[in-house]
């Protein structure tokens, strides 16, 4: 099966622009998260979706950032306008179950904001 | 790779050795664990997991071992090969209601040596 696609692998913006990461998960998948590494942080939860609604967004750091997941297939993360300190990796994965079995990974985007 | 700024323990051994890798966990209340490997430029991918009902589990070359008295875990990789070069992130469930919501630590660097 197609694992879990992200687009753009990389992304350099300026401070104040705009950018949208896309997620596309493995097909069949209802749950859907995004993570974040900013750089010298670990791995961090800002979301997760069932289906097209938002479970849990409370890693979600401030109102800069928005998520969807239209009709519950792809989701994308919108970060208006880029700040700095949000350079960093962003993953997302997605999940059959959400009891066992762990996430599938994307690879990420690199984000850098200069 | 994402890993740049980001000052992680490194554990260098031989190949044909056996490794571990340890991860201290905050809250007595996680009743899931996973182990993921990320490989540089790709997404977590997960290894093994353990619930808190189980103080050890096998995978093939792998072990962890959880001790909820000290919450403590650890990955034990058996005749560790150049191809498991990577850094390893132990990841506690701390979502509610079964929904996962994983807080990662911080990573361990593998180094094998031909």
């Amino acid at each position: 099966e197609a694992g879990v696609t992200q687009f753009p692998s990389h992304s350099v913006i300026e401070k104040g622009q705009t950018v949208t990461l896309r997620c596309d998960p493995i097909s069949g998948h209802d749950n859907l998260y995004w993570y974040r590494r900013v750089m010298g942080k670990e791995i961090k939860f800002l979301l997760h979706f069932v289906k097209e609604s938002k479970q849990d967004e409370s890693g979600m750091p401030n109102n800069r950032f928005l998520a969807e997941r239209t009709g519950g297939t792809y989701s994308t993360l919108k970060v208006q306008p880029a700040e700095l300190e949000d350079s960093g990796v962003y993953f997302c994965a997605s999940s059959h179950s959400v009891v066992s079995g762990g996430y599938t990974f994307g690879s990420g985007t690199r984000l850098t904001v200069v | 790779g994402e890993s740049v700024g980001l000052h992680l323990p490194t554990l260098s051994v031989q190949e044909g050795d056996n490794s571990i890798i340890n991860c201290a966990y905050s809250n007595s209340a996680s009743d899931y664990f996973i182990w993921y490997k990320q490989e540089s430029g790709k997404g977590p991918q997960f290894i093994i997991d353990i619930r808190s009902n189980m103080d050890k589990r096998q995978g093939q070359r792998v072990t962890v071992l959880l001790n909820k008295t000290v919450k403590h875990l650890s990955l034990q990789i058996a005749a560790t090969q150049p191809g498991d070069s990577a850094v390893y992130f132990c990841a506690e469930n701390r979502g509610n209601t079964g929904f996962q919501k994983l807080v990662f630590g911080t990573g361990t660097r593998l180094l094998v040596s031909p």
